[in-house]
């Protein structure tokens, strides 16, 4: 079974500052990762994903995460937090079935709080 | 290319009663899959649909069921509602032949159902 665990329900940062959202995973397969963010009253928007390949994967509005099988981490970062960011943050990995690949597990959600 | 959309938004039920909630896939889309999101927490996988066929599914009872049309459209059903099946109900779409989540899966805004 796969699963997913966000550490820290509410992060604060200061605008401008660097975020840090972590996210470890278990997987019994080559973990498919990904990280979603949405903002109050609306569906889930993808921010960036990991299958195979480059480690340090890039994605929109300046976020980047890293996968580290060694940890069985894949942390979201972002240099410089602008008030715009403030969302919940939610980290998944791709489902495995008894017949293969169906769906998404989601950790619990990062609320991410910018201070002016 | 148009997204996903999902109907009604909001809906209101007593206890007992069915619900049908609905979700048209992103153009080219030919897999569905289904979550329920309650407050405060990450989306939970309901099932998946792809070719008009369940081919995945979740820790949710029978009393959750759906389907999907050869124009790659889905509904979710549940029957005898209960108090906490209150939650926001995401549709989210993708293209293979068990999600290619190589290109992820692009989320619907939700339908919030509240059982009363």
């Amino acid at each position: 079974a796969q699963s997913v665990t966000q550490l820290g329900s509410h992060v604060s940062v200061s605008e401008g500052a660097l975020v840090l959202l972590r996210c470890n995973y278990s997987s019994s397969v080559p973990p498919y990762l990904f990280w979603y963010v949405q903002y109050p009253n609306q569906g889930l928007q993808l921010l960036l994903k990991y299958t195979t390949g480059a480690t340090l994967v890039k994605g929109i509005n300046g976020f980047e995460a890293e996968f580290k099988k060694s940890e069985t981490s894949f942390h979201l970062t972002k240099p410089s937090a602008h008030m715009s960011d403030a969302a919940e943050y939610f980290c998944a990995v791709r489902r495995y079935s008894g017949g293969g690949a169906d769906g998404l597990t989601f950790g619990k959600g990062t609320h991410l709080i910018i201070q002016p | 290319e148009t997204g996903v959309t999902q109907s009604p938004t909001h809906l209101i039920k007593t206890r007992g009663q069915q619900v049908t909630l609905r979700c048209s896939s992103q153009s080219g889309h030919n897999t569905v899959s289904w979550y329920q999101q309650a407050l405060g927490q990450g989306p939970q996988f309901i099932f998946q649909y792809y070719r008009e066929e369940e081919n995945g599914r979740g820790n949710f009872p029978p009393r959750f069921s759906g389907l999907q049309f050869p124009n790659y459209s889905s509904e979710l059903n549940v029957n005898a509602l209960e108090l906490d099946d209150s939650a926001l109900y995401l549709c989210a779409s993708s293209l293979g032949s068990r999600g290619v989540v190589e290109r992820g899966y692009t989320f619907g805004s939700g339908t919030r159902l509240t059982v009363v």
